[in-house]
């Protein structure tokens, strides 16, 4: 089975400052992973992924996030965060070689960055 | 247009009532997929197509749920006899290459179907 753990429901930031969205998952093997965000009313925008290779994966919007294997993380990092990042971020896995075809999704963390 | 299209964007049925929800992916995308989001949770897994083929479909949570997707295109969810619990946001997102290619292309998803069972 595989699940995701997002441990903040929200999380308040102050603009230009850096931001981090924490994001642990669980998988039998190994994972790929996924950070999407989702704007009111609207569907979910792919950010980044990690497949394979470096553990610091850049995205979309200057965002990125570091894969650590031995804590099991995925956070999603910004050095320097701007009001219109406010929004509900999504951390997602799929088990390489799994029998799952859909991503698994954690519950979400609203971003709020304040001006 | 350019992305996912979902219709209606929004659903109210009387408890009872059978319930059509249609999904038309990007062009060209071989696989689709559909979520069920509950409020103030994130997307669950109901469904997967790669063309016209259903090869999961675990996540559908009764079998009041039927999706289909008979040309490799559109796709239509169909809930029969509506319950309260069914009650949900019901995402649609599509991506260009089959779900077990390496390369995890990424979703692309609709701005969903809100449904409201009442």
């Amino acid at each position: 089975a595989q699940s995701v753990a997002q441990p903040e429901d929200q999380v308040n930031v102050a603009e230009g400052n850096p931001l981090t969205v924490k994001c642990t998952y669980s998988v039998s093997g190994n994972p790929y992973l996924f950070w999407y965000v989702q704007y009111p009313n609207r569907g979910l925008q792919f950010l980044l992924k990690y497949i394979t290779g470096d553990n610091l994966v850049k995205g979309s919007y200057g965002f990125e996030a570091e894969f650590n294997k031995s804590q099991t993380s995925f956070h999603l990092k910004k050095p320097s965060a701007l009001v219109s990042d406010s929004a509900l971020y999504f951390c997602a896995v799929r088990e390489k070689g799994g029998g799952a075809d859909g991503l698994t999704f954690g519950k979400g963390t609203h971003l709020i960055i304040q001006p | 247009g350019a992305g996912v299209s979902q219709s209606p964007r929004y659903k109210v049925a009387k408890r009872g009532q059978d319930v059509a929800l249609r999904c038309d992916p990007i062009s060209g995308h071989v696989s689709l997929f559909w979520y069920q989001q509950a409020l103030g949770q994130g997307p669950e897994f109901l469904t997967y197509f790669q063309n016209e083929a259903q090869l999961d479909k675990s996540g559908l949570p009764s079998d009041r749920f039927f999706a289909e997707r008979p040309e490799g295109s559109v796709s239509t969810l169909k809930i029969q006899r509506t319950q309260q619990e069914d009650s949900a946001v019901y995402l649609c997102a599509s991506s260009l290459v089959p779900v077990r290619d390496t390369t995890n292309s990424p979703l692309h998803f609709g701005n969903g179907t809100r449904l409201t069972v009442t």
